[in-house]
């Protein structure tokens, strides 16, 4: 069974700081995502990837396929970062988004 | 406007209550998908469709009912609801394709007393 860890659970930071989310799946994968859940409750993608790193803005999205893990990573932190951070995965020739396995997500905090 | 629109935001309902949810999208996507997400457990998937004739259930499909009225609309129906069917619900579509990612709606807070 494929599993997705997430961790951590909870992260609280102050404002400025790095952040890193991990992820970490347990089969082979045709791509990875990252989401993003507001406080207010709607979730929006923000990444999706096979490999190496993407970057939007101050968020930074890396994999490593061989190891099973990707890093989510937040540079000079804000409070409006703060959300819960989710990992899925797209299980490797299992079809398409309904197939997708997704962690419990990662909630962080970021202080003024 | 938002591409995926889901009502009603918040529902409070009774055990026993028949209850339906409505998706709506503009996206021009064939895929949705139905949600549901609790305290400490990932989105787990209820019922999927890949177009109005191809519903097909989902992780945890029991005690649900859908209904795919047009390309656009996705409904989730609770024929009777329960106390343990409290929880947030997204609606979803996505384009065809493994790698294709998903367009969620704002969700539907929906708690059963």
């Amino acid at each position: 069974k494929n599993e997705v860890e997430q961790s951590p659970q909870n992260l609280t930071a102050q404002e400025g700081e790095f952040i890193t989310i991990n992820c970490s799946y347990s089969v082979g994968i045709s791509a990875l995502h990252w989401l993003q859940q507001h406080p207010g409750g709607g979730i929006v993608s923000l990444f999706m990837l096979s490999s190496g790193k993407k970057k939007h803005g101050r968020l930074i999205a890396t994999i490593n396929i061989q190891e099973k893990h990707s890093s989510l990573h937040i540079t000079a932190s804000h409070p409006r970062d703060s959300a819960v951070y989710i990992c899925a995965v797209s299980p490797r020739g299992e079809g398409g988004s309904e197939k997708l396995v997704f962690g419990k997500g990662t909630k962080l905090t970021v202080n003024p | 406007d938002a591409d995926v629109t889901q009502t009603p935001r918040n529902r409070i309902t009774k055990t026993g209550k028949r209850i339906m949810l409505e998706c709506s999208q503009t996206k021009g996507h064939d895929r949705m998908y139905w949600y549901r997400q609790d305290p400490g457990l990932g989105l787990r998937l209820i019922y999927y469709s890949f177009d109005v004739k191809d519903i097909n259930k989902g992780e945890i499909s029991d005690g649900y009912s859908v209904s795919r009225q047009a390309q656009a609309k996705f409904s989730l129906s609770l024929e009777s609801a329960i106390p343990n069917q409290t929880a947030l619900y997204f609606c979803a579509t996505s384009a065809p394709g493994p790698n294709s990612p998903l367009h969620f709606g704002n969700g539907t807070r929906l708690t059963v007393t």
